[in-house]
């Protein structure tokens, strides 16, 4: 089965602050990663697909960045907001299998 | 609205019992996926399927099984043989005809033993 890892595990911030957190995957035989946004009390969302090396995305104040030869991806949040409270999984898929391996996720709390 | 429909929310076992997941989708999405998550892991793969009248096993399948008789429809019954079946479950969809798709979710069936 393949690791994949997400830092910190939780996070909290104070509005207004920026903050970034790491998704970590095996570095062989990428094929994508995706990242999604999970709030409370609702469904997944997705974020960003992200399938190149060196892919760069933005949607609003959140960003992200991919290095698939060192087998990470960060996510930045610019000016956290208490609307940007969630937890932000990552979804890893190599050119081997046929479904993506999730990350156990990153909890972010913006503290008005 | 399209979107994926997961009932009910809640949901009680007792012990020796069968009980199904229900997962509707109008997304006209050809893969449909169970997930499972349990306090402080990542989401697990149950089982997919990638077309009607076919489905795979996943990370997680024993003690689960699955059916997909209708491109719409993806029920997770959860068995007796699963000894520890209180957590999550999310279900999800995904169009496999693009390149690389993300995935559309649920809103989860939280199923806990009596």
């Amino acid at each position: 089965i393949l690791n994949v890892e997400q830092s910190p595990q939780s996070l909290h911030v104070q509005e207004g602050d920026s903050t970034n957190f790491t998704c970590s995957f095996p570095s062989s035989n990428f094929y994508a990663l995706h990242w999604y946004r999970w709030e409370t009390a609702k469904s997944p969302e997705a974020l960003f697909v992200m399938t190149l090396n060196g892919d760069e995305k933005k949607k609003g104040r959140i960003s992200a960045t991919l290095n698939t030869k060192e087998g990470y991806s960060y996510l930045y949040i610019k000016g956290s907001q208490p609307e940007d409270s969630a937890t932000y999984l990552c979804a890893f898929r190599d050119n081997y299998g046929q479904n993506f391996v999730f990350g156990p996720g990153t909890r972010l709390s913006v503290l008005p | 609205d399209g979107g994926i429909t997961q009932s009910p929310k809640y949901l009680f076992r007792k012990e020796g019992q069968n009980v199904t997941l229900s997962c509707e989708q109008n997304l006209n999405h050809d893969a449909m996926y169970w997930y499972r998550q349990d306090p402080g892991q990542g989401l697990r793969l149950i089982y997919y399927s990638q077309i009607v009248n076919d489905f795979q096993k996943g990370d997680i399948a024993e003690g689960y099984s699955v059916s997909r008789e209708k491109k719409e429809s993806f029920p997770l019954t959860v068995t007796s043989a699963q000894k520890n079946p209180t957590a999550f479950y999310l279900c999800a969809s995904s169009d496999i005809q693009g390149l690389n798709q993300p995935q559309h979710f649920g809103d989860g069936t939280r199923l806990s033993i009596l």
